[in-house]
């Protein structure tokens, strides 16, 4: 059983397009984590969102953690074919500034040109 | 270079062996992890050493599954009596505690990762 649901699983669109990705959970986390990873390489960490209602910017993509700390959102503005890769939300128990993560199944992004 | 390393980068083996796989975390990092990450999954968590210690093993699966970091740097993950289930990457992170305290909380930096088969 997943602890985060992350929706939907597979996006394609063309290059240009918005899109928003979706992390879910019944759980409240301390902190939630997006990481992006590309075939054979491990995770690289995007943005951490650390307070209830936080948005966070990093050039096209927004971060946004939900009021309640159990839900956030990845928006990307104006897609680009080297945004292509496998997007993954990573929720951090509550009050823990160490330990371990809980990751989503992630969101396959392609970006064609 | 300066980031996560882990070696071997691919392990095939047969059913029934034993397995050892290797990280080298950045230099100072006191936190190691260890995660799974089988295909079409996103990594599940497998331990967790602060320093020399494991601070939690919870994610382990059984007692096949075994790690140390005996002098608070290097960790190895062994696999007893390998199964075809055990196919997976296996993914190294560390952690700095000085980020945590910085509450940079849970900055994990990932190695590549090991392709595991098991025939």
């Amino acid at each position: 059983t997943q602890l985060l649901e992350q929706s939907p699983q597979f996006l394609s669109i063309q290059e240009g397009e918005n899109l928003t990705v979706y992390c879910n959970s019944s759980s409240v986390f301390s902190s939630l984590q997006w990481y992006r990873q590309e075939p054979g390489e491990g995770p690289v960490l995007l943005v951490t969102v650390v307070t209830g209602g936080e948005v966070k910017k990093l050039k096209r993509l927004t971060f946004q953690f939900g009021d309640a700390r159990k839900d956030s959102s990845l928006h990307i503005t104006a897609a680009q074919p080297g945004d292509t890769g496998l997007y993954l939300c990573a929720g951090a128990d509550r009050g823990s500034t160490l330990g371990r993560l809980y990751f989503g199944r992630g969101t396959q992004l392609t970006v064609w040109p | 270079g300066a980031g996560v390393s882990q070696t071997p980068s691919n392990k095939v083996t047969e059913k029934g062996k034993y397995v050892e796989l290797r990280c080298d975390p950045i230099s100072g990092h006191t936190a190691l992890y260890w995660y799974r990450q089988s295909l079409g999954q996103g990594p599940e968590f497998l331990i967790y050493f602060q320093g020399t210690g494991a601070a939690d093993d919870s994610g382990l699966p059984n007692d096949r599954f075994f790690a140390v970091r005996p002098e608070g740097s290097v960790s190895t993950l062994k696999i007893q009596r390998t199964e075809r289930g055990d196919s997976a990457v296996y993914l190294c992170a560390s952690s700095p505690l000085a980020g945590a305290m910085r509450g940079l909380y849970n900055e994990q930096f990932f190695g590549p990762g090991t392709r595991l088969t098991v025939l």
